[in-house]
């Protein structure tokens, strides 16, 4: 079974403008989970959605956004691109957003704002 | 809002030696989860062990195990007989009983000496 997929592995982009990210969760997982890494901040949780519908979101600004499509395959965007958003974007996904049920993470996205 | 600390940033550990990471953590909840998540330098992040707050039992897995102390809120990491291969970052994260959001420590890099 294929793990978590995202894509781009890799992306660089100038202030001001707007990224999307991708995320193809394990066949058959219904929850995906992103995740933002810096050296500064660490691991902190940006949103997770099942079937389709945000359940939790994190203390970011407006500026960024998610959604799931209904063969749960989930996209992340940032818009108005600053220096600070240069990071490692995880995302993890899982069968249901139950404790039982094991989080598998992806490769990740490097973003690099210049 | 529930906080993971990881008080030391750096171990390293001989090759077949023990070592011990630790972990606290604050919460009021009564139903949670604590994970610990190795991060080797590909960047794929891995479920090493899961401990479920109401079990008074240890959780072990293979050469990891836990020592999670309830009243003292610490969760700490054994990892015995060290491998070369252990050598990673690993954070320590809380899960309340619903949803999959985590929350992360700021991580410990492990450096094994051969």
């Amino acid at each position: 079974k294929a793990g978590v997929t995202q894509t781009p592995r890799y992306l660089i982009k100038t202030r001001g403008q707007q990224v999307t990210l991708s995320c193809s969760p394990i066949s058959g997982h219904r929850s995906v989970s992103w995740y933002q890494q810096t050296p500064g901040q660490g691991l902190q949780f940006l949103f997770e959605y099942f079937s389709e519908t945000q359940r939790n979101k994190g203390n970011f600004p407006g500026r960024f956004s998610g959604r799931q499509f209904s063969n749960s395959r989930s996209e992340m965007n940032v818009s108005t691109l600053e220096l600070g958003d240069s990071a490692l974007y995880l995302c993890a996904s899982s069968l249901r957003p139950a404790p039982i049920d094991e989080q598998y993470f992806g490769p990740g996205t490097r973003l690099t704002v210049t | 809002a529930q906080t993971v600390t990881q008080s030391q940033p750096e171990m390293s550990v001989q090759e077949a030696e023990t070592v011990t990471l630790s972990c606290t953590y604050d919460t009021s909840e009564s139903d949670y989860y604590l994970f610990w998540y190795k991060q080797p330098p590909s960047r794929q992040m891995i479920l090493v062990i899961r401990q479920e707050a109401y079990k008074q039992q240890n959780a072990t897995e293979n050469r990891f195990s836990v020592n999670f102390q309830k009243a003292a809120k610490s969760f700490s990491l054994k990892i015995s007989d060290s491998q070369l291969g252990d050598a990673a970052m690993y954070f320590c994260a809380y899960r309340r009983g619903a949803g999959n959001m985590l929350t992360f420590g700021g991580g410990t890099r492990l450096m094994v000496k051969p």
